[in-house]
């Protein structure tokens, strides 16, 4: 079992650049959540899909924000136009089952200039 | 969102001592789950509980889903320096079916 996989680990962009992070779950996991982490808020959670369905959205700051699952082993979450504030490390869990515990990936620390 | 309480916020003890943490809601959870988070890495899960008044050993922790539902707590026994790290609560209640993350607690263990 390969674990939650994340890429990349690190990013550093500009401000107005379009960011594209991945992650790849657990096969056999049929939800998967986005979540950042600041010092200031904690784990926030961004979004969550169930079967590739996105649920719940209403945790993404802004539509600079965006997430697809376009099939179960893969999932992007997308910043265009990046800010400075956007700033953060941005972590992807799956779970077999909605009331399951979460797999955290190792996360991508995205910094943007 | 939800919020939830942990405390305290950050702890800093001695080796072989043990430690204790807790988790408050102002909402009634159905399940508990306590994670580890070391420096640059995704939370890990330590324990879950799914009943109230459940207590869960997993080696020299021991978590315990409080009896009001409404909060938590976890005990590490003989603490290690590689039990530095935060640790972190989430409850899940019956609206919607995400899971609440706590604000964590810092754990430094002086060797």
């Amino acid at each position: 079992d390969a674990g939650v996989i994340q890429s990349p680990r690190h990013e550093v962009t500009e401000m107005g650049q379009e960011v594209t992070l991945r992650c790849k779950p657990i096969s056999g996991h049929n939800s998967l959540f986005w979540y950042r982490q600041t010092m200031m808020r904690g784990l926030e959670l961004l979004i969550y899909f169930n079967n590739n369905v996105p649920i719940d959205d209403s945790g993404m700051p802004e539509d600079r924000f965006s997430a697809k699952m376009p099939n179960a082993s893969f999932s992007t979450l997308k910043i265009q136009p990046s800010e400075p504030r956007d700033s953060a490390v941005y972590f992807c869990a799956s779970s077999r089952l909605l009331s399951g515990g979460y797999t955290f990936g190792s996360g991508t620390r995205l910094t943007v200039v | 969102g939800q919020q939830l309480n942990q405390s305290p916020q950050s702890m800093f003890i001695q080796e072989g001592e043990d430690v204790s943490m807790n988790c408050t809601s102002s909402s009634i959870f159905n399940t508990w789950l306590w994670y580890k988070q070391d420096p640059g890495e995704g939370p890990v899960l330590l324990i879950a509980l799914y009943k109230a008044g459940e207590l869960t050993s997993n080696g020299r922790l021991t978590a315990q889903f409080g009896i009001t539902r409404k909060d938590s707590f976890l005990n590490i026994s003989a603490s290690i320096p590689s039990d530095v790290g935060i640790y972190f609560c989430a409850g899940q209640g019956n609206t919607g079916n995400q899971f609440y993350f706590g604000t964590g607690t810092s754990l430094t263990v002086i060797p």
